[in-house]
Order: structure tokens, then sequence, then C-alpha cells
């Protein structure tokens, strides 16, 4: 079984503050890490994949930044808004397995 | 365009019972996964497949079981239904795996009485 660790487990952030947080993985036999967006009562909804160490990617106001070497991920949320509020996922590995996620609460 | 569709929405079992549940997709996607929501737990992957004819075991598979015999479909079944397989499941499915996107299902609420 994959060790995917989230961190934090729970976040409030007031609305207009910018965030982040972490996904950790292990560095050997690396495929992709996948970000997912859930909200409460969805189904969860992709964000990002990506391969390459260094990557980098942005949908809006969320980006993500990828360190395959030391195993690790970062997901930024710039400027929150409460419509962002829903847990994060992240996924590495061969077979998509999650990790327990970070819920993020915004506060108006 | 349908995406992924699951059915039931919401089932009640018997302890003992067993049962079918539905995932299929239209987007002619090789790989497609089961997975059930738990608190605190997140999801966690059950069985998964990489193309018709292929499935394989994923983190907690004991207690169901997957075919596939067509690229559309990917049935999970419950063979004899115990209180602690009641959870909300996800089906999920991708065109390359894992190095493209997952679209789920909208979930199936299972409870085991």
């Amino acid at each position: 079984i994959l060790n995917v660790e989230q961190s934090p487990q729970s976040l409030h952030v007031q609305e207009g503050d910018s965030t982040n947080f972490t996904c950790s993985f292990p560095s050997s036999n690396f495929y992709a890490l996948h970000w997912y967006r859930w909200e409460t009562a969805k189904s969860p909804e992709a964000l990002f994949v990506m391969t390459l160490n260094g990557d980098e990617k942005k949908k809006g106001r969320i980006s993500a930044t990828l360190n395959t070497k030391e195993g690790y991920s970062y997901l930024y949320i710039k400027g929150s808004q409460p419509e962002d509020s829903a847990t994060y996922l992240c996924a590495p590995g061969e077979k998509l397995t999650f990790g327990t996620g970070t819920r993020l609460t915004i506060i108006p | 365009n349908a995406g992924v569709t699951q059915t039931p929405k919401f089932q009640v079992l018997k302890t003992g019972q067993s049962m079918t549940l539905q995932c299929a997709q239209d987007m002619n996607h090789e790989y497609m996964s089961w997975y059930r929501q738990d608190p605190g737990m997140g999801l966690r992957l059950i069985h998964y497949s990489v193309g018709a004819g292929i499935t394989d075991q994923g983190e907690v598979p004991n207690g169901y079981n997957v075919s596939r015999s067509t690229t559309e479909d990917f049935p999970l079944r419950l063979l004899s239904a115990a209180p602690s397989q009641t959870s909300v499941y996800f089906c999920a499915s991708s065109y390359q795996g894992r190095y493209t996107e997952a679209f789920f299902g909208q979930g199936t609420r299972l409870t085991v009485v």
C-alpha cells in the first residue's frame, strides 16, 4: 500500500487569504501525481495531473508544484473564496490511490 | 455526453444478501476503478481495470468481485453483504490511468443492515 500523507488534515482560512497544503509520497517508482477537489455531497473533480519534476500547473487562483526527487507536491490557493471550501485529495502512484485529503473551510 | 453513470444511487441491503453496483462510461476510457468513501479514510481503492478482460485488486478488495467484459462497463459485486460494507461507492474512469485525469460517477450510497 502506497504511503501518501496529506497535511494538514483540516484548515480554516479567512476569505481573501492565501493558503497552501502538502502531499507527501514515496519518491521511488514515481509515475504521476493527481490533485482533485471534492465538495461535500458531490463527486471528486480533477484539478491537475503532474508528471515531471519541477512541474508547475495553474488553474485560475489554484496552482500546484511537484518535487519528485524529494516526494512532495504543494497546492496553493490565492485569495480564498467561499467556493474553495472542499476537501483536496492527492493521488500519486501507479494505481491512483488517494491520501486522506485536506479539508479546507473558508470563513467569510 | 453522460460521462460516468452509476446505478443505483441508493441501496439498502440485509446482511448476507448479494448485489451488483453498476458503472458505465461513454468516453471510451480504458482505465476504470471502484472506490469506497469512509469517514476519516478518504477514498480507498477496491478494484481497478486497465482494459477489457483485465482486472486487479486495490487496497481493500475483500468481499468484492469485479469483471470487465466490455470497455464501457465495470460492475462491482458484493458477494455476501456485511455491515462493514456500508459506505458510499464511487466509480471512476480515465483514458490512460495514472497519466490522465479521472472522471467520477455520482456515487452509490449503500447501507447494510
